[in-house]
């Protein structure tokens, strides 16, 4: 059973636009959310961060936004460059279970120039 | 410059062959990680080190072991390969296992061929 998903496999977006990646979560007890980025044969690097008591964390480009009551998390990237182009993974944790992090499957973003 | 390493970043073993991957990291960090990535999917968790103490998650196969000599240096071992372990499997530290601003930092990974 998947916790944490991410139900677009991947998104193309224009430079200059809006990129806006969707993550859904299943698990209550989850209080901790995560965005990392991957580019090829890297590992992940971690991106932005939000905390279940918040809404919004912003941080230049990249803003997160939490819905708790529909358990849906966002990443909105503006503007997109082309070197956002990569892999983005959404994960969570449950600060009262340690510092597990549970993935989901990853979408990669195109953008293009 | 801090970091997570891993070695070798390609790795071909045999069915069968036992292989070792290796995972050091200068950042002096108490807890180390290790994921299996297969195409496409998640990173998933298969154990992590606290220090000294190791905690295995419940659905690791057997044939997946580790070792921690010390704080820098944390191993994979695989016993027996099968064609279904080979992967990307990934290695991460953290200061802690717990607390909100905490955060994990991932290796490059080391990519398994299993023939």
């Amino acid at each position: 059973d998947q916790q944490v998903k991410q139900n677009s496999p991947s998104l193309s977006v224009q430079e200059g636009r809006i990129s806006i990646l969707n993550c859904d979560y299943t698990n209550s007890m989850f209080d901790y959310f995560l965005w990392y980025k991957k580019y090829p044969a890297e590992g992940p690097t971690f991106l932005i961060s939000i905390s279940s008591i918040k809404d919004k964390n912003e941080d230049g480009r990249f803003t997160v936004f939490l819905n708790k009551s529909a358990k849906h998390l966002s990443l909105h990237i503006v503007p997109s460059q082309p070197g956002d182009s990569a892999v983005y993974f959404c994960a969570a944790r449950n600060n009262n279970a340690g510092n597990m992090l549970t993935f989901g499957g990853g979408t990669r973003l195109m953008v293009k120039p | 410059d801090a970091m997570v390493i891993q070695n070798p970043r390609y790795q071909v073993t045999q069915f069968g062959k036992p292989v070792t991957l290796s995972c050091s990291q200068t950042l002096n960090h108490n807890v180390m990680y290790w994921y299996q990535q297969k195409s496409s999917q998640a990173p998933k968790l298969l154990f992590h080190y606290y220090d000294k103490d190791f905690n295995n998650e419940a659905d690791t196969p057997d044939n997946f072991q580790s070792r921690r000599p010390n704080t820098s240096f944390c191993f994979l071992d695989i016993r027996s390969p099968g064609l279904g372990d080979a992967a990307m499997y990934l290695c991460a530290t953290s200061r802690a296992p717990q607390g909100a601003g905490e955060t994990q930092y991932f290796g490059p990974g080391t990519r398994l061929l299993v023939l």
